[in-house]
């Protein structure tokens, strides 16, 4: 069975420091999506980046880089230089086939607090 | 940002009555889904759809039911809701190609409460 599993539930930081998200998936497909989004308070959900199973290289946007990693099944998010407007939930998703296309398998989520 | 619109927004609804809550997309995607978000639990699927009158069950899909008559529109329908089924519901909407999985893009949410 398919399964994204966020061990961070909650993470408090202070504003600038580093933090990194982790993600770890299970899956039995061959090809295979990963993703994060991002819930602000405001409640909608934003999407933030795809990779694809073959592509191994870490991805940087701004302040926000992701490390892929198939040999551990990882998919962390780090920012860089926090910011209180990145408080959130993000949550970590990854690809399942189904009879007629795929949908989304989303971890619990993380709850980031960034204060000033 | 992606034409996706849920109505209504905010629902209460009592025990045993029927709701339908509506998603309306203007980008003529094939793929769209409900989800439900609950405290806990992240999102689960409910269903989805991957084109017109053609949809398919979630992981959560029990008491829940969907149609697609047009490619814009995307109903959920609770047959008779259950206290249980209070949730904020997402719809979203995804293109795929030849086995490959776009990102999806969603809705705004739809807050229903259950009495």
């Amino acid at each position: 069975a398919q399964k994204v599993t966020q061990a961070q539930t909650e993470i408090s930081v202070v504003e600038k420091e580093d933090v990194t998200l982790d993600c770890v998936y299970e899956t039995r497909d061959t090809t295979y999506y990963l993703f994060w989004y991002k819930q602000p308070p405001s409640g909608e959900l934003v999407f933030l980046i795809r990779r694809n199973s073959f592509d191994e290289q870490n991805e940087i946007s701004g302040r926000y880089s992701w490390n892929f990693q198939k040999s551990t099944s990882s998919f962390n998010f780090t920012i860089t230089a926090s910011q209180v407007v990145d408080s959130a939930v993000y949550f970590c998703a990854l690809s399942e086939r189904t009879n007629s296309g795929y949908a989304l398998n989303f971890g619990k989520g993380t709850s980031l607090l960034v204060t000033p | 940002d992606a034409g996706i619109t849920q109505s209504p927004r905010h629902k209460v609804t009592e025990t045993g009555t029927p709701v339908t809550l509506r998603c309306h997309q203007t980008e003529n995607h094939r793929y769209m889904y409900w989800y439900r978000q609950d405290p806990g639990h992240g999102l689960r699927l409910i269903h989805y759809s991957y084109g017109v009158k053609d949809t398919d069950k979630g992981e959560v899909s029990d008491g829940y039911s969907v149609s697609r008559s047009k490619t814009e529109d995307f109903l959920l329908t609770l047959e008779s809701a259950t206290s249980s089924q209070t949730s904020v519901y997402f719809c979203a909407i995804s293109e795929s190609t030849a086995g490959i999985y776009n990102e999806q893009f969603f809705g705004p949410g739809t807050r229903l409460t259950v009495l």
